[in-house]
């Protein structure tokens, strides 16, 4: 898993609530990355980070925010939960040291979020 | 079309080889990548290709690269039960990947 930890593993919420998801890695690399799993789309990007405080949005941005206030740490928050939200949350990270711009990812376990 | 387009499921019997398409829109990627993904797990990369290569050989998987048709597969030979996953092409873009929806491989004894 790449060293690669995401929190929670499962979560319920109700439709409204504030979220926030957790990354953290030990590899010490410079890009993270949000992407959700849903039947019939595969993997869309979220948001991803090329550095402390560097943030872009991805393909399905919208009710989504993230900050990196470290190097290890990339947080993905839902301001007000909503049903079309329920999904499986990937994070992954890729740009270690001698890695190229495009380098492999290397993805987290998930985070299985339920809105109720 | 889809940026990146699979078939959705491949059923093959133990033993045979088992070869997973995709095909892709955009050529200036600079690598193509094949993941797998066990149920309840996230994606495990399993090999990829630079776009100026033809092919790549990993024990027991093969890459094909057709950069003109714009088309990639993944070939696994003496496929095992184990094999059994989904399987996602990928193309690296600007910093990030674009997938495609994943083959579902279906092994059976």
């Amino acid at each position: 898993d790449a060293g690669i930890t995401q929190s929670p593993r499962h979560k319920v919420t109700e439709t409204g609530t504030p979220v926030t998801l957790r990354c953290h890695q030990t590899e010490n690399h410079r890009y993270m990355y949000w992407y959700r799993q849903d039947p019939g789309h595969g993997l869309r990007l979220i948001h991803y980070s090329y550095g402390v405080k560097d943030t872009d949005k991805g393909e399905v941005s919208d009710g989504y925010s993230v900050s990196r206030s470290k190097t290890e740490d990339f947080l993905l928050t839902l301001e007000s939960a909503t049903s079309s939200q329920t999904s499986v949350y990937f994070c992954a990270i890729s740009g270690g040291p001698g890695d190229s711009y495009n380098s492999p990812l290397h993805f987290g376990n998930g985070t299985r979020l339920t809105v109720t | 079309g889809e940026d990146v387009e699979q078939s959705l499921f491949l059923s093959v019997r133990e033993g045979d080889s088992s070869v997973i398409n995709c095909t892709y829109t955009d050529s200036s990627s600079t690598y193509l990548y094949w993941y797998k993904q066990e149920p309840g797990a996230g994606l495990q990369l399993l090999t990829y290709i630079f776009s100026n290569m033809d092919m790549k050989q990993d024990q027991r998987l093969t890459v094909l690269l057709n950069k003109k048709d714009k088309h990639l597969s993944l070939r696994i030979a003496d496929t095992q039960t184990g094999d059994s996953a989904i399987y996602f092409c990928g193309r690296s873009s600007q910093g990030n990947l674009i997938f495609g929806k994943g083959t579902k491989l279906s092994v059976k004894p």
